[in-house]
Protein backbone atom coordinates (compact mmCIF):
# COMPACT_ATOMS: atom_id res chain seq x y z
CA UNK A 1 0.00 0.00 0.00
CA UNK A 2 1.30 3.69 -0.38
CA UNK A 3 3.40 5.49 2.29
CA UNK A 4 3.07 8.63 4.08
CA UNK A 5 3.23 11.48 1.75
CA UNK A 6 3.98 15.05 1.82
CA UNK A 7 3.80 18.04 0.01
CA UNK A 8 5.19 19.91 -1.18
CA UNK A 9 8.36 18.34 -1.05
CA UNK A 10 10.27 21.40 -0.97
CA UNK A 11 9.30 25.54 -0.10
CA UNK A 12 11.55 28.20 -0.70
CA UNK A 13 9.66 31.05 2.22
CA UNK A 14 10.22 34.90 2.71
CA UNK A 15 10.70 35.71 5.91
CA UNK A 16 7.23 37.01 7.52
CA UNK A 17 5.06 34.69 4.52
CA UNK A 18 2.77 32.48 5.59
CA UNK A 19 3.56 28.57 4.86
CA UNK A 20 1.23 25.37 5.27
CA UNK A 21 2.66 21.80 4.96
CA UNK A 22 0.14 18.92 4.30
CA UNK A 23 0.92 15.07 5.42
CA UNK A 24 -1.15 12.16 4.19
CA UNK A 25 -0.54 9.15 6.52
CA UNK A 26 -0.76 5.50 5.41
CA UNK A 27 -4.43 4.44 5.82
CA UNK A 28 -6.19 3.47 8.65
CA UNK A 29 -3.13 4.62 10.82
CA UNK A 30 -4.70 6.54 13.78
CA UNK A 31 -1.61 7.87 15.03
CA UNK A 32 0.29 11.02 13.17
CA UNK A 33 3.48 13.16 14.24
CA UNK A 34 5.42 15.93 12.92
CA UNK A 35 9.06 16.76 13.66
CA UNK A 36 11.40 19.28 12.48
CA UNK A 37 14.91 18.31 11.39
CA UNK A 38 17.67 20.83 11.36
CA UNK A 39 20.49 20.04 9.05
CA UNK A 40 23.11 17.79 10.75
CA UNK A 41 20.74 16.99 13.70
CA UNK A 42 18.00 13.91 14.70
CA UNK A 43 14.48 14.85 13.71
CA UNK A 44 12.81 16.59 17.30
CA UNK A 45 8.92 15.98 18.02
CA UNK A 46 6.69 18.87 17.45
CA UNK A 47 3.28 17.48 18.02
CA UNK A 48 1.08 13.86 17.91
CA UNK A 49 -2.09 13.21 17.00
CA UNK A 50 -4.65 10.39 17.71
CA UNK A 51 -7.67 10.20 15.06
CA UNK A 52 -8.89 14.20 15.26
CA UNK A 53 -7.65 14.95 18.91
CA UNK A 54 -4.43 16.68 19.45
CA UNK A 55 -3.01 15.31 22.21
CA UNK A 56 0.77 16.43 22.40
CA UNK A 57 1.86 19.58 21.42
CA UNK A 58 4.48 20.25 23.61
CA UNK A 59 7.51 20.68 20.73
CA UNK A 60 5.97 23.37 18.85
CA UNK A 61 8.09 25.94 19.16
CA UNK A 62 6.26 29.26 19.08
CA UNK A 63 2.72 30.10 19.01
CA UNK A 64 3.39 30.88 15.11
CA UNK A 65 3.19 26.85 14.93
CA UNK A 66 -0.59 25.33 14.12
CA UNK A 67 -0.99 21.76 13.23
CA UNK A 68 -4.60 20.43 12.94
CA UNK A 69 -6.31 16.88 11.59
CA UNK A 70 -9.70 17.56 11.37
CA UNK A 71 -10.55 14.67 9.81
CA UNK A 72 -8.87 12.44 11.37
CA UNK A 73 -6.56 11.51 8.44
CA UNK A 74 -4.58 14.34 6.73
CA UNK A 75 -3.18 16.79 8.67
CA UNK A 76 -1.37 20.09 7.84
CA UNK A 77 1.43 22.08 9.68
CA UNK A 78 0.82 25.60 9.22
CA UNK A 79 4.14 28.30 10.06
CA UNK A 80 2.59 31.63 10.25
CA UNK A 81 5.44 34.66 9.76
CA UNK A 82 8.36 32.37 8.87
CA UNK A 83 11.42 33.49 10.34
CA UNK A 84 14.79 31.94 9.58
CA UNK A 85 15.42 29.92 12.08
CA UNK A 86 11.96 27.68 10.95
CA UNK A 87 14.33 26.57 7.79
CA UNK A 88 14.74 22.93 8.15
CA UNK A 89 12.97 19.55 7.08
CA UNK A 90 9.37 18.78 8.25
CA UNK A 91 9.12 14.94 8.60
CA UNK A 92 5.72 13.15 9.29
CA UNK A 93 5.26 10.08 10.65
CA UNK A 94 2.36 7.63 11.05
CA UNK A 95 1.69 4.61 13.15
CA UNK A 96 -1.51 2.31 13.48
CA UNK A 97 -3.27 1.23 16.90
CA UNK A 98 -1.55 -0.53 18.99
CA UNK A 99 1.97 -0.43 16.83
CA UNK A 100 4.78 1.95 18.10
CA UNK A 101 6.43 1.69 14.69
CA UNK A 102 6.31 5.08 13.42
CA UNK A 103 6.40 5.51 9.04
CA UNK A 104 8.04 8.58 7.83
CA UNK A 105 7.01 10.31 4.62
CA UNK A 106 9.58 11.85 2.23
CA UNK A 107 9.56 15.50 4.89
CA UNK A 108 8.92 18.75 3.35
CA UNK A 109 12.47 20.65 3.40
CA UNK A 110 11.20 24.70 4.15
CA UNK A 111 14.05 27.26 3.09
CA UNK A 112 13.01 30.48 4.72
CA UNK A 113 15.40 33.60 2.68
CA UNK B 1 22.06 15.14 30.07
CA UNK B 2 20.13 14.87 26.30
CA UNK B 3 17.46 11.91 26.78
CA UNK B 4 19.12 9.65 23.68
CA UNK B 5 22.63 10.34 23.39
CA UNK B 6 24.85 8.62 20.27
CA UNK B 7 28.21 9.49 19.18
CA UNK B 8 28.27 12.05 15.96
CA UNK B 9 30.90 10.04 14.32
CA UNK B 10 31.92 9.81 11.52
CA UNK B 11 32.24 6.16 12.02
CA UNK B 12 34.34 4.68 8.80
CA UNK B 13 34.75 0.90 8.57
CA UNK B 14 36.20 -1.48 5.47
CA UNK B 15 33.92 -3.22 3.38
CA UNK B 16 33.20 -6.79 5.09
CA UNK B 17 33.89 -4.91 8.75
CA UNK B 18 31.51 -5.48 11.67
CA UNK B 19 30.13 -1.93 12.19
CA UNK B 20 29.04 -0.78 15.64
CA UNK B 21 26.60 2.23 16.77
CA UNK B 22 26.05 2.94 20.44
CA UNK B 23 23.41 4.79 22.11
CA UNK B 24 22.43 5.71 25.59
CA UNK B 25 19.36 7.45 26.76
CA UNK B 26 18.29 8.90 30.09
CA UNK B 27 15.03 7.19 31.17
CA UNK B 28 15.35 4.27 33.16
CA UNK B 29 11.69 3.88 32.38
CA UNK B 30 11.34 3.43 28.78
CA UNK B 31 10.77 0.29 26.92
CA UNK B 32 10.90 0.71 23.16
CA UNK B 33 13.88 1.68 21.12
CA UNK B 34 14.30 1.82 17.35
CA UNK B 35 17.14 1.79 14.92
CA UNK B 36 16.67 4.45 12.08
CA UNK B 37 18.72 4.74 8.85
CA UNK B 38 18.92 8.14 7.00
CA UNK B 39 20.52 8.55 3.75
CA UNK B 40 21.27 12.19 2.59
CA UNK B 41 18.68 13.38 1.68
CA UNK B 42 16.05 11.30 2.42
CA UNK B 43 13.72 10.61 5.60
CA UNK B 44 14.19 7.95 8.41
CA UNK B 45 13.83 4.43 7.51
CA UNK B 46 13.46 1.55 10.39
CA UNK B 47 16.18 -1.00 10.50
CA UNK B 48 15.05 -2.39 13.81
CA UNK B 49 12.81 -1.95 17.05
CA UNK B 50 13.71 -3.92 20.62
CA UNK B 51 11.83 -3.87 23.74
CA UNK B 52 13.43 -6.45 25.65
CA UNK B 53 16.99 -6.86 27.07
CA UNK B 54 19.01 -9.09 24.62
CA UNK B 55 19.84 -9.40 21.01
CA UNK B 56 18.17 -9.26 17.94
CA UNK B 57 18.46 -9.98 15.31
CA UNK B 58 17.89 -9.80 11.80
CA UNK B 59 20.04 -10.51 8.58
CA UNK B 60 23.10 -8.77 8.70
CA UNK B 61 21.93 -6.06 11.33
CA UNK B 62 21.41 -7.12 15.48
CA UNK B 63 20.27 -4.78 17.77
CA UNK B 64 21.53 -4.92 21.39
CA UNK B 65 19.61 -3.83 24.87
CA UNK B 66 20.84 -3.60 28.26
CA UNK B 67 18.17 -1.34 30.04
CA UNK B 68 20.34 -2.15 33.43
CA UNK B 69 23.07 0.40 31.77
CA UNK B 70 20.30 2.19 29.54
CA UNK B 71 22.11 1.50 26.54
CA UNK B 72 21.35 -0.20 23.10
CA UNK B 73 23.73 -0.43 20.03
CA UNK B 74 23.20 -2.02 16.38
CA UNK B 75 25.82 -4.08 14.98
CA UNK B 76 26.37 -4.59 11.49
CA UNK B 77 27.87 -7.44 9.78
CA UNK B 78 30.00 -7.57 6.33
CA UNK B 79 29.59 -3.66 6.34
CA UNK B 80 28.46 -2.20 2.50
CA UNK B 81 29.20 0.59 0.59
CA UNK B 82 25.47 1.15 0.48
CA UNK B 83 24.83 0.79 4.54
CA UNK B 84 26.65 4.23 3.96
CA UNK B 85 24.08 6.69 5.71
CA UNK B 86 23.47 8.06 9.22
CA UNK B 87 22.23 5.74 12.10
CA UNK B 88 19.47 7.46 14.29
CA UNK B 89 18.74 5.65 17.42
CA UNK B 90 15.13 6.61 18.64
CA UNK B 91 13.51 6.05 22.19
CA UNK B 92 9.79 5.98 23.45
CA UNK B 93 10.08 7.99 26.73
CA UNK B 94 7.92 6.79 29.87
CA UNK B 95 4.65 9.09 29.98
CA UNK B 96 5.38 11.23 27.06
CA UNK B 97 3.11 10.51 24.74
CA UNK B 98 4.09 7.85 22.03
CA UNK B 99 6.73 10.35 20.58
CA UNK B 100 10.05 9.02 19.41
CA UNK B 101 13.11 10.96 21.03
CA UNK B 102 16.22 10.99 18.70
CA UNK B 103 19.69 11.18 19.08
CA UNK B 104 21.99 13.15 17.07
CA UNK B 105 22.37 10.31 15.05
CA UNK B 106 26.15 8.72 13.84
CA UNK B 107 27.41 9.54 10.48
CA UNK B 108 28.60 5.68 9.00
CA UNK B 109 30.95 5.23 6.40
CA UNK B 110 31.67 1.90 4.44
CA UNK B 111 34.57 2.04 2.22
CA UNK B 112 35.10 -0.27 -0.66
Amino acid sequence: GAGVSQSPRYKVAKRGQDVALRCDPISGHVSLFWYQQALGQGPEFLTYFQNEAQLDKSGLPSDRFFAERPEGSVSTLKIQRTQQEDSAVYLCASNGVGRETQYFGPGTRLLVL
Amino acid sequence: QKEVEQNSGPLSVPEGAIASLNCTYSDRGSQSFFWYRQYSGKSPELIMSIYSNGDKEDGRFTAQLNKASQYVSLLIRDSQPSDSATYLCAVVLVGGSEKLVFGKGTKLTVNP
